[in-house]
């Protein structure tokens, strides 16, 4: 069965300040890694399709990395705003398929 | 209304009721798909339809049974539901089946319906 981790679980950060998180995934037979953004009660949102090593991707202050070799994506946000307030979460395709494997997300709470 | 609608929002049932969930593309993709979401527990695959066929039951009990009448339209029909069933139903679309990884294809989600079940 295949393992998404997430870490960490939740994260508390103050307006302004830039953060990062961490998804480990296993590193043989990749395909693609996804990052979706969810806000409470609104739907999950997708951020990025990352699929070569050493990718990395921009989407205005937010930003992530791959590394297929070792297994990992990292997501970045610069200057954290209250609206990054999120669960960020990612996914990996089981066998190469639609099968979207999910981690349980970082839930981040920026404050004011 | 564009993107992927769910109703309803809210579902309150008891164990020996039948509810329906309904969920709804404006996008044009051929392939809808189910997600559970239950408490501290990752999104997990319920089932996957291809152009109104299902290609994949993610050993789902009975008591969850899926319907796609056509491309825009999927529901989930519950029937005689347990309090473990309690979740978030999510639903989702992407253009196709099998190539969400190979081709990193986005899947659309819903705003989920929350399901209590007492």
């Amino acid at each position: 069965i295949l393992n998404v981790e997430q870490s960490p679980q939740s994260l508390h950060v103050q307006e302004g300040d830039s953060t990062n998180f961490t998804c480990s995934f296993p590193s043989s037979n990749f395909y693609a890694l996804h990052w979706y953004r969810w806000e409470t009660a609104k739907s999950p949102e997708a951020l990025f399709v990352m699929t070569l090593n050493g990718d990395e991707k921009k989407k205005g202050r937010i930003s992530a990395t791959l590394n297929t070799k070792e297994g990992y994506s990292y997501l970045y946000i610069k200057g954290s705003q209250p609206e990054d307030s999120a669960t960020y979460l990612c996914a990996f395709p089981q066998g190469g398929s639609e099968k979207l494997v999910f981690g349980k997300g970082t839930k981040l709470t920026v404050n004011p | 209304e564009t993107g992927v609608t769910q109703t309803p929002r809210h579902l309150v049932m008891g164990m020996t009721n039948k509810k329906s969930l309904k969920c709804e593309q404006h996008l044009g993709h051929n392939a809808m798909y189910w997600y559970k979401q239950s408490a501290k527990k990752p999104l997990e695959l319920m089932f996957v339809y291809n152009f109104k066929e299902q290609t994949e039951n993610n050993s789902v009990p009975s008591r969850f049974s899926p319907e796609c009448p056509n491309s825009s339209h999927l529901f989930l029909h519950l029937h005689t539901l347990q309090p473990e069933d309690s979740a978030l139903y999510l639903c989702a679309s992407s253009q196709d089946v099998g190539l969400a990884g190979v081709r990193g294809e986005t899947q659309y989600f819903g705003p989920g319906t929350r399901l209590l079940v007492l």
